[in-house]
């Protein structure tokens, strides 16, 4: 079993739909969660990290299960703009900064 | 410029070749990370250096790989006897230490082995 796991997509959703990925993750000492976007042929780019009370960025969601052990994101309103492979990334353990990624999930927003 | 550079941006190397991949991380970051990424797939741990020590090569697929970072600035990662899958996108990113911090990464150095 893979350490950080996502559903790969691909999630096609119309613009100003409302879409939720999953991550779910295998280290139950993990303590930092992250959420990046990579556009295609680029590097990936820290959207948002995730606290253990959830936490919001404009229309962007981003919450915690530790109990379940994943993390969420939740995108409203979506743009065409938003398009964009979607990486969580978490931390391998207590101090540890390295930092483990899922496959991706890849989003495409449709007009 | 004042983000992560890595070069070259495109490699091709026929198989057997050796290369050498070069990132310049943010100026005063501690921490240096290198990952590959195969398309499709999310990027994959390597190798960590805090400063000049290496801290961390659990990722290094095997001892054709090696990495270095001698005065805790600017790091290489050297393939030698390239392989076919060896190709693939290295990412360096680089950090301020913690663990709560952002990384920051570079374009990638997208290797083609022939």
């Amino acid at each position: 079993r893979k350490e950080v796991e996502q559903d790969p997509g691909p999630f096609n959703v119309p613009e100003g739909a409302t879409v939720a990925f999953n991550c779910t993750y295998s280290n139950s000492a993990s303590q930092s969660f992250f959420w990046y976007r990579q556009d295609c042929r680029k590097e990936p780019k820290l959207l948002m990290s995730v606290y253990s009370s959830g936490n919001e960025d404009g229309r962007f969601t981003a919450q915690l299960n530790r109990a379940s052990q994943y993390i969420s994101l939740l995108i409203r309103d979506s743009k065409l703009s938003d398009s964009a492979t979607y990486l969580c990334a978490v931390n391998k353990g207590w101090g540890a900064q390295k930092l483990v990624f899922g496959q991706g999930t890849r989003l495409t927003i449709n007009p | 410029g004042a983000g992560v550079s890595q070069s070259p941006r495109y490699k091709v190397a026929k198989r057997g070749q050796d290369v050498a991949l070069r990132c310049d991380p943010i100026s005063g970051h501690v921490s240096l990370f290198w990952y590959q990424q195969a398309l499709g797939q999310g990027p994959e741990f390597l190798t960590y250096f805090q400063n000049e020590a290496q801290l961390d090569k659990s990722g290094l697929p095997s001892d054709r790989f090696f990495a270095e970072r001698p005065e805790g600035s600017v790091s290489t990662l050297k393939i030698q006897r390239t392989q076919q899958e060896d190709s693939a996108v290295y990412l360096c990113a680089s950090g301020l230490a913690g663990d709560h911090g952002e990384l920051f990464f570079g374009e990638g150095s997208r290797l083609t082995v022939l």
